[in-house]
């Protein structure tokens, strides 16, 4: 079965500081694709990132950078010097190749204080 | 290119009353998914059509709710007789290819008072 955790249900941090958001997945397929959201207060889905489960090298954009481990079926998501606009709901996902559906963790809320 | 597209934006419906969701597709892509959010959870997904034919509806509650795809116009999700466990957003994606490269709307916030 197919199951995304995010344990951290909650973060607060101070601005500037370097944040990371634990994501663990759970699939038997060997091709899958994973995925993280972003959701501001406002509601809507922002689109941050999908990796495929073939290419596990680390990605980086701007302050954003994930870290995917089949290891341990972990996909990471860091926030560097972190900005009060970055608080929000982030959600990680999986999709496994041939499903329909993508399976949403329950989210992260990360509160980012001034 | 305008981006998924879902009206209205905010539904407010009493309990009895049925509540319908539109959503359309980014042009060019013929596969819709619908998913609830309730409120403090991730998204869930409901159901998954193409132009005329629902492909996947493992999701769905199994009555009041229904969706389609017609071969003209938005994907409409109906809730019929709505109570108040189904106030949620609702989230409509589409895709040109397949669910792994799914662009989601802004969602509709359904309230049933």
């Amino acid at each position: 079965a197919q199951k995304v955790t995010q344990a951290q249900t909650e973060i607060s941090v101070v601005e500037k500081e370097d944040v990371t958001l634990d994501c663990v997945y759970e699939t038997r397929d060997t091709t899958y694709y994973l995925f993280w959201y972003k959701q501001p207060p406002s509601g809507e889905l922002v689109f941050l990132i999908r990796r495929n489960s073939f290419d596990e090298q680390n990605e980086i954009s701007g302050r954003y950078s994930w870290n995917f481990q089949k290891s341990t079926s972990s996909f990471n998501f860091t926030i560097t010097a972190s900005q009060v606009v970055d608080s929000a709901v982030y959600f990680c996902a999986l999709s496994e190749d041939g499903d329909d559906k993508i399976i949403f963790g329950k989210g992260t809320r990360l509160h980012i204080l001034p | 290119n305008a981006g998924v597209m879902q009206n209205p934006r905010h539904l407010v419906r009493r309990r009895g009353q049925e509540a319908r969701l539109r959503c359309s597709p980014m042009k060019g892509h013929s596969h819709v998914y619908w998913y609830r959010q309730l409120p403090e959870e991730g998204l869930k997904f409901m159901v998954y059509l193409q132009k005329e034919n629902i492909i996947d509806e493992s999701g769905m509650p199994k009555e009041r709710f229904s969706a389609e795809f017609p071969k003209e116009g938005p994907s409409i999700l109906r809730i019929q007789q709505v109570v108040r466990g189904d106030s949620a957003a609702y989230f409509c994606a589409s895709s040109p290819r397949g669910p792994y490269e799914q662009y989601f709307g802004p969602g509709t916030r359904l309230t049933v008072t």
